[in-house]
């Protein structure tokens, strides 16, 4: 079992706002980072140290971290976003990194 | 522009051996750490591990140590994932990404922040 712990799957309508969360001990010493992958697709760098966006990634795409869980929101979903999202960090040694079971975005 | 570019798909019988690629461009080789992620058909990303192209320091995770070797070639800035003896087990797709650290007087922070379009491994008999 991964030492991230995300919900599977969440749905959202669209231009609305979705939470998506990430648990795991090593998150209280390690911010977590955000991934989205679409079908076919590799996955893409959404957040990163807590609540950086790379470039090119939409200003809807947010994050914040407390204690031991993380968290990504998109406010004002859209169709384009339908995608699956893992967070990672450092595994629980420290030594090395694990990422989240990944949380399925349906944008109704 | 980075870039990561992996070798093409691969079918393999189970007991053979097999190399993929991860050549890199647009930025200096040498200068950061690269990752590699297993994900298997219709399931999630894992941490394989993760070299780096300065002096070849390999970390591998424990599910994956002794299984796979990574490895990596200056001359051509290109990482290489490798398998002495494939099962069908390693059927899935492989990214390699490149890795980014920095800490602050608090916290460390590591992400993935360009990735190989993936080669898909199949092992069959």
């Amino acid at each position: 079992s991964s030492e991230l712990t995300q919900d599977p799957a969440v749905s959202v309508a669209l231009g609305q706002t979705v939470r998506i969360t990430c648990q795991g001990d090593s998150l209280r010493s390690f911010y977590a980072s955000w991934y989205q992958q679409k079908p076919g697709q590799a996955p893409v760098l959404v957040i990163y140290r807590k609540n950086n966006r790379p470039s090119g990634i939409p200003d809807r795409f947010s994050g914040s971290s407390s204690g031991n869980t993380a968290s990504l929101t998109i406010t004002g979903a859209q169709a384009e976003d339908e995608a699956d999202y893992y967070c990672s960090s450092r595994d629980s040694s420290g030594n090395g990194y694990v990422f989240g079971i990944g949380t399925k975005v349906t944008v109704l | 522009e980075v870039q990561l570019v992996q070798s093409g798909a691969e079918v393999k019988k189970p007991g053979e051996s097999l190399k993929i690629s991860c050549k890199a461009s647009g930025y200096n080789f040498t200068g950061y750490w690269i990752d590699w992620v297993r994900q298997m058909p219709g399931k999630g990303l894992e941490w394989m591990g993760i070299i780096y192209p300065g002096d070849s320091d390999t970390r591998y995770s424990p599910s994956f140590q002794g299984q796979v070797t990574i490895s990596v070639d200056k001359s051509t800035s290109t990482a290489y994932l490798q398998w002495s003896s494939l099962k069908a087990s390693d059927t899935a797709m492989y990214y390699c990404a490149r890795h980014r650290e920095q800490c602050s007087s608090t916290s460390c922070w590591g992400y993935f922040d360009y990735w190989g379009q993936g080669t898909l491994v199949t092992v069959s008999s």
